[in-house]
């Protein structure tokens, strides 16, 4: 049991570069997330997908996409790579509901430089 | 709007010596509040949540809804308490999560 995977765990791109970061969980979760973490500023919601086949905007949306590929699989895509874009990327999953509290689980993370 | 707030960037205590880390937080309904811990080099995971009233590692961690506040405790720090702390908040039912800046708790032996 894995948990939460991301590949890859580095990568340093030159500014208009795009690379997908992969995320996959094994706990059969419904909820998956993308946070970037920045010094002083903690973690920050980019993306979200309740349940498989949607996806919704978190705090910093812009510059990014994302693909719920199946249940298992979320992916976060730097289109055309930007300097600002250098952070931490860390993938999370849940399984939230009514009643139920909110845990998330997770990965390792990707630490992305744009040059 | 839901915001969570650690006022502490950085905190250093002996070792030994109680520590506590501040959160508070703002939100319209009945959140869900946890504290997460990122040691070096590792992953975050979940050190606690307000539900289960537990202790880990010997922190706790009390919900104040008058003051809404989450702070974290421990009589006495540990060399390996050195870490990254974060509160969070989630909303009951909601699957947004929302983080505190963090504070970066450093124990000196």
């Amino acid at each position: 049991n894995a948990g939460v995977t991301q590949t890859p765990k580095f990568q340093v791109l030159k500014t208009g570069q795009s690379m997908t970061l992969q995320c996959a969980q094994d706990m059969n979760h419904n909820s998956m997330y993308w946070y970037r973490q920045d010094p002083g500023m903690g973690l920050r919601l980019i993306y979200y997908s309740a349940s498989e086949g949607t996806t919704d905007k978190g705090e910093v949306p812009n510059g990014y996409n994302v693909s719920r590929l199946n249940k298992r699989e979320f992916s976060l895509r730097l289109e055309s790579a930007a300097p600002s874009q250098t952070s931490v990327y860390f993938c999370a999953s849940s399984n939230p509901g009514q009643g139920t509290y909110n845990e998330q689980f997770f990965g390792p993370g990707t630490r992305l430089t744009v040059l | 709007a839901q915001r969570v707030t650690q006022p502490e960037k950085l905190l250093s205590v002996f070792k030994g010596a109680p520590v506590e880390l501040k959160c508070n937080y703002s939100y319209s309904g009945s959140p869900e509040l946890f504290w997460y811990v990122q040691y070096s080099r590792q992953r975050l995971q979940l050190l606690l949540r307000h539900i289960s009233r537990e202790s880990i590692k010997g922190f706790t961690a009390d919900l104040n809804k008058g003051e809404t506040s989450f702070h974290l405790k421990k009589p006495f720090a540990q060399e390996e308490d050195s870490a990254m702390y974060y509160c969070a908040l989630s909303g009951f039912t909601g699957n947004q999560f929302y983080f505190g800046t963090g504070t970066s708790l450093t124990v000196i032996p």
